[in-house]
């Protein structure tokens, strides 16, 4: 299995832009989940999705953040506006309930987004 | 409000020799403790679990130990090897399948 795939990798933009970060879950996966790791807060959880339904979505920061699951092998980040704040490893996760370790989640290689 | 704090931002230590690192979590609700390791430039990966009905779990060099009065947990690696250089997160799920990440501690193991 290729695993999680996250694109772009890095993007870089100006202060105002829209930015749309991109997912694709472990193939059977149930569950998808969306993080940002940055200096001051660590990882914290922005979203997750049960069979592309959003369940908690109480971590997103702000009306700028919105994220979407159109089907079970894609999702989305989108900020806009995005603000020099925003800039952040962002990573995606997905996991199979009731296989493995409970919980285990698998994640992407994360996209680092920079905002000038 | 961090429910999962890991106080050490660092830790060095000779290869071969043990490397502990430590977590304190504030949800009495937590059921299931997991550890993450991760590299630069990279996903953190799955390590090791522990669930609250037990205080110890060990997998080949890795073992955690749960001290559910004190809400607190260890992972002690031995022997340390080069390798083993990364950045550590603690994580901690309750019945709400969310997990919530300490800060990370950042493992050098020295030649």
């Amino acid at each position: 299995d290729a695993g999680v795939i996250q694109s772009p990798r890095h993007e870089v933009t100006e202060m105002g832009q829209e930015v749309t970060l991109r997912c694709k879950p472990i193939s059977g996966h149930d569950y998808l989940f969306w993080y940002r790791q940055t200096m001051m807060r660590g990882l914290e959880l922005l979203i997750y999705f049960n069979n592309n339904v959003p369940i908690d979505d109480s971590g997103m920061p702000e009306d700028r953040f919105s994220a979407k699951m159109p089907n079970a092998s894609f999702s989305t980040l989108k900020i806009q506006p995005s603000e020099p704040r925003d800039s952040a490893v962002y990573f995606c996760a997905s996991s199979l309930f009731g296989t493995g370790s409970y919980n285990e989640q698998f994640f992407g290689p994360g996209t680092r987004l920079t905002v000038l | 409000d961090q429910q999962v704090k890991q106080n050490s931002p660092s830790l060095s230590v000779q290869e071969g020799r043990i490397s502990i690192l430590n977590c304190d979590y504030t949800n009495s609700m937590f059921d299931y403790f997991l550890w993450y390791k991760k590299y630069p430039a990279e996903g953190p990966t799955f390590l090791i679990s522990i669930s609250s009905i037990k205080d110890k779990n060990e997998d080949g060099r890795f073992t955690v130990f749960l001290n559910k009065s004190a809400k607190h947990l260890s992972l002690h690696i031995v022997p340390s090897q080069p390798g083993d250089s990364a950045v550590y997160f603690c994580a901690a799920s309750g019945n709400d399948y969310k997990l919530s990440f300490g800060a990370g501690t950042t493992v050098t193991v020295r030649a």
